[in-house]
């Protein structure tokens, strides 16, 4: 059973616009969750995370929102670059429990010129 | 530089031929794990170690073995290799197991495996 669903596989959005990834869950004992970024060739290389605690956090151009009553979060760039073209993985874990992480299978982010 | 290093890049072999692939971090990290990442599937995590001479299953630990006897190292090892293990393998580690989980791990650039 997926606990972690990244359901687009692909995402095309142009140059200069906004880019909405988004990530549902399952286990309502999740409390943080993490966006990791990977370039072709390259390991995942750690983006931006949040605490359940939180519905909102940001830097940069990357902000990520959570909905815990729903279970679901989103990763926004804004605005979309070039260089954003990788696919993108959510990843939860439950911290105080086991630590788990637990990876969504990955979003591919293209960024039109 | 801080990075985690992995050997071979790129590996070819065929079923049953004992294989390592080395991990090394040049961080002081902790904690150290080994994922695999699948079409379709993600990353899955085979084994984690929290701390030298400390190793534990992750969720696919089949057909596989590690051993952590220095901080900075921490090789997987496929006994008998299988074509189901034809796979892309990352190796990973940060400070702790807890900021694996809230803040970052630094990933390896990954290792291909084909195994005929």
């Amino acid at each position: 059973d997926q606990q972690v669903k990244q359901n687009s596989p692909s995402l095309s959005v142009q140059e200069g616009r906004i880019s909405i990834l988004n990530c549902d869950y399952t286990n309502s004992m999740f409390d943080y969750f993490l966006w990791y970024k990977k370039y072709p060739a390259e390991g995942p290389t750690f983006l931006i995370s949040i605490s359940s605690i939180k519905d909102k956090n940001e830097d940069g151009r990357f902000t990520v929102f959570l909905n815990k009553s729903a279970k679901h979060l989103s990763l926004h760039i804004v605005p979309s670059q070039p260089g954003d073209s990788a696919v993108y993985f959510c990843a939860a874990s439950a911290v105080g429990s086991d630590d788990k992480i637990i990876f969504g299978k990955g979003t591919r982010l293209h960024i039109l010129p | 530089e801080a990075q985690v290093t992995q050997n071979p890049r790129y590996l070819i072999t065929v079923t049953g031929k004992k294989l390592t692939v080395t991990c090394s971090q040049n961080m002081n990290h902790e904690y150290m794990s080994w994922y695999r990442q699948d079409p379709g599937l993600g990353l899955r995590q085979i084994y984690y170690s929290m701390n030298v001479e400390v190793t534990d299953k992750g969720d696919v630990p089949e057909g596989y073995k590690v051993s952590r006897k220095e901080k900075r190292n921490f090789p997987l090892i496929l006994e008998s290799p299988s074509p189901n293990q034809t796979s892309l393998y990352f190796c990973a580690s940060s400070f702790t197991r807890l900021a694996a989980s809230t803040d970052t791990q630094y990933f390896g650039p990954g290792t291909r495996l084909t195994v005929l």
